[in-house]
């Protein structure tokens, strides 16, 4: 079941904050997050576990909520290096640990 | 420490053809999986290789094969191609299979079926 993603676009200037959200129908064993730019391969930046456990990376960080089986990721004063398309891929309690993506959010940053 | 490397980069061919596409894994790594990425939509999961073996496949029909060499690298194959398997053909490895592993992925084969 393909995860589903909010909002599908964001347009920011820099310095400004994001957040970006991942629900699904299903319950969760975790989820990855992703950034790809336009031309280059998907890179990884975090996997949140079952737990309610938050990451950071940078100025960017995220949370799991297992109950309302969501994810959401916060661009804290964004930079322009944070344009891209963000993923989020689920894997399934129960499933084939084998992530479903979503369909990406568009994130633009400007000067 | 070269990442995950896929060839060729762009291909155009005609439907009913057939196309092989290549991936060597990141160093260190044994585990190949593949992803179809059509224009603005997120990876879908083609399947996944583990010590030669198809571990894992997604919801894609019998045309798209696959196979695993000993050194850990991997083909995609394609029969009968159809226009709508025109897309970005995206490679990713991982340490293992199983849950929770960081996948890294390739610059993807861009393939057009005219």
């Amino acid at each position: 079941q393909q995860p589903v993603q909010s909002p599908q676009a964001v347009i920011l200037r820099e310095g400004e904050d994001a957040v970006i959200n991942c629900s699904s129908s299903k319950a969760l064993y975790s989820v990855h997050w992703y950034r790809q730019k336009h031309g280059e391969a998907p890179v990884f930046l975090m996997i949140l576990l079952k737990g309610g456990e938050q990451k950071g990376h940078d100025k960017i960080s995220a949370s799991f909520n297992e109950k309302k089986q969501q994810s959401s990721l916060y661009l804290t004063a964004s930079q322009l290096s944070y344009s891209g398309t963000y993923f989020c891929g689920t894997e399934m309690s129960g499933g084939s640990y084998i992530p479903t993506f979503g369909r990406g959010t568009s994130l633009i940053v400007h000067p | 420490d070269a990442g995950v490397t896929q060839s060729p980069t762009h291909l155009i061919k005609t439907r009913g053809q057939q196309v092989t596409l290549r991936c060597s894994p990141k160093s260190g790594h044994d585990t190949v999986s593949w992803y179809q990425q059509a224009l603005g939509q997120g990876p879908q999961f083609i399947f996944q290789y583990y010590e030669e073996e198809e571990r894992q496949r997604g919801n894609f029909p019998d045309r798209f094969s696959g196979h695993q060499f000993p050194n850990y690298s991997s083909e995609l194959n394609v029969n009968a191609l159809l226009l709508g398997d025109s897309a970005l053909y995206l490679c990713a490895s991982s340490l293992e299979p199983g849950p929770n592993e960081k996948l890294f992925f390739g610059s993807g084969t861009q393939l057009s079926v005219l």
